[in-house]
């Protein structure tokens, strides 16, 4: 069996702040990681993954996550956050032949 | 058109009636996936297409017909759906099956 947690359902943050979500997976097999991210009234979009190689990794508009394989992690972060970046966050797992989605994380930014 | 478009974007029904639902996708993808997203419920995947052949359904209920004629092409025909069938609808691609996904801006269904 796989599953992924996303342990914050909302995590409201000012502009300019840093901002961390969180994801931990369990698995039985080798797994790829994914985050996904969907601005209102749209698709989600694919922010970054991790296949293989470095254990960090990044995207173009500044938000980055570290794959954690002792703690079965796969969090994201940005150091500062922007209004624009207001959106709901999935993080996804890739085990074998199964691709499951965490339950979402709202990121509210305010100014 | 570039990417995974879905038609129609929004869509209001009756419990009676017929409709479908439309996926495109252009970017000569293998695989193509129907997902329900509910108000403050996981991303639930409905069915999944390898190669125009259906390798799961998630124990759907039968008012939900997925068909896909090509590899580009998929489909969701709806018919006497319930209220609580009111949801936003994705349809997703990816090049093999269950690699990166792309999604469309999916169907927003409202079931009167």
């Amino acid at each position: 069996a796989q599953s992924v947690t996303q342990l914050d359902s909302q995590v409201p943050v000012f502009e300019e702040a840093p901002v961390e979500l969180r994801c931990n997976y369990s698995s039985s097999v080798s797994v790829y990681l994914f985050w996904y991210v969907q601005y209102p009234n749209q698709g989600l979009q694919l922010l970054l993954k991790y296949l293989s190689g470095s254990t960090l990794v990044e995207s173009i508009n500044g938000f980055e996550a570290e794959f954690n394989k002792s703690q079965t992690s796969f969090h994201l972060r940005k150091p500062s956050v922007h209004i624009s970046d207001t959106a709901e966050y999935f993080c996804a797992v890739k085990g074998g032949n199964m691709l499951t989605f965490g339950g979402g994380t709202r990121l509210m930014v305010k100014p | 058109e570039t990417g995974v478009t879905q038609t129609p974007r929004h869509l209001v029904m009756g419990m009676t009636n017929k409709k479908s639902l439309k996926c495109e996708q252009h970017l000569g993808h293998n695989a193509m996936y129907w997902y329900k997203q509910s108000a403050k419920k996981p991303l639930e995947l409905m069915f999944v297409y390898n190669f125009k052949e259906q390798t799961e359904n998630n124990s759907v209920p039968s008012r939900f017909s997925p068909e896909c004629p090509n590899s580009s092409h998929l489909f969701l025909h709806l018919h006497t759906l319930q209220p609580e069938d009111s949801a936003l609808y994705l349809c997703a691609s990816s090049q093999a099956l269950y690699n990166e996904q792309f999604f469309g801006p999916g169907t927003r269904l409202t079931v009167l």
